[in-house]
């Protein structure tokens, strides 16, 4: 079945510094892949997404690739700041199938200034 | 445009009782789909409503169960209650079936005491 695989946290940074967070899934057919970041106190809001392979997904300086040869979805920002700080869940969705969105464990990232 | 809104915000039962979590889609997103969000699972799919019609169901038991009704609001209900069932519920809307863009409400804490 589906899954997704993302690193285990919590990611520590300081502000400016560059943010990976690693974003691997499984997937049957041809999946779209997701973002999504929570907040404390809050539900889960769409960072990004990518529909199709090579696609690229970008929103506030947030970016992530979906490369169908490797099966990944990892997500990148250049500059941190401390409000940054979040969850953040990777996710896929398989849209012909119409199944429900499949989210990873969650990564926690702590920017501090 | 307004978000997706739940109701109640928080919840504590005790075991043995039942529950109704209460979602209001985005106006004219006809998908909506319910999650439990704990530390030790994370995030899980319950189930999909689609034009009043249950479309898709997550792994859990018959305790859990859900309706949409005709203006697309959603009613979730969780009988018999757990310790174990003390989560957030999630509540996402979409415009179409498949969450191939979901909207996040804010969520319902549940404690089951």
């Amino acid at each position: 079945g589906n899954s997704v695989t993302q690193m285990e946290g919590p990611v520590t940074l300081s502000e400016e510094a560059f943010l990976t967070i690693n974003c691997t899934y499984t997937a049957t057919g041809y999946p779209s892949l997701f973002w999504y970041v929570q907040y404390p106190g809050e539900g889960l809001q769409l960072l990004l997404k990518a529909t199709k392979a090579d696609d690229k997904g970008s929103n506030k300086g947030f970016e992530a690739t979906y490369r169908k040869e490797t099966t990944s979805f990892h997500l990148e920002k250049g500059s941190v700041q401390v409000s940054d700080s979040a969850v953040y869940f990777c996710a896929l969705s398989d849209s012909q199938a119409g199944t429900a969105l499949i989210f990873g464990k969650g990564t926690t990232l702590s920017v501090s200034s | 445009k307004a978000g997706v809104t739940q109701t109640p915000r928080y919840l504590i039962k005790t075991r043995g009782q039942q529950v109704t979590l209460s979602c209001s889609p985005i106006s004219g997103h006809r998908s909506v789909s319910w999650y439990q969000q704990t530390p030790g699972q994370g995030l899980q799919f319950l189930f999909e409503y689609f034009s009043e019609t249950q479309r898709n169901k997550g792994n859990f038991p018959g305790r859990f169960s859900g309706r949409q009704f005709s203006n697309s609001r959603s009613e979730m209900n969780v009988s018999t209650l757990e310790l174990g069932d003390s989560a957030l519920y999630l509540c996402a809307s979409g415009q179409e079936l498949g969450n191939t863009e979901a909207f996040f409400g804010q969520g319902t804490r549940l404690t089951v005491v």
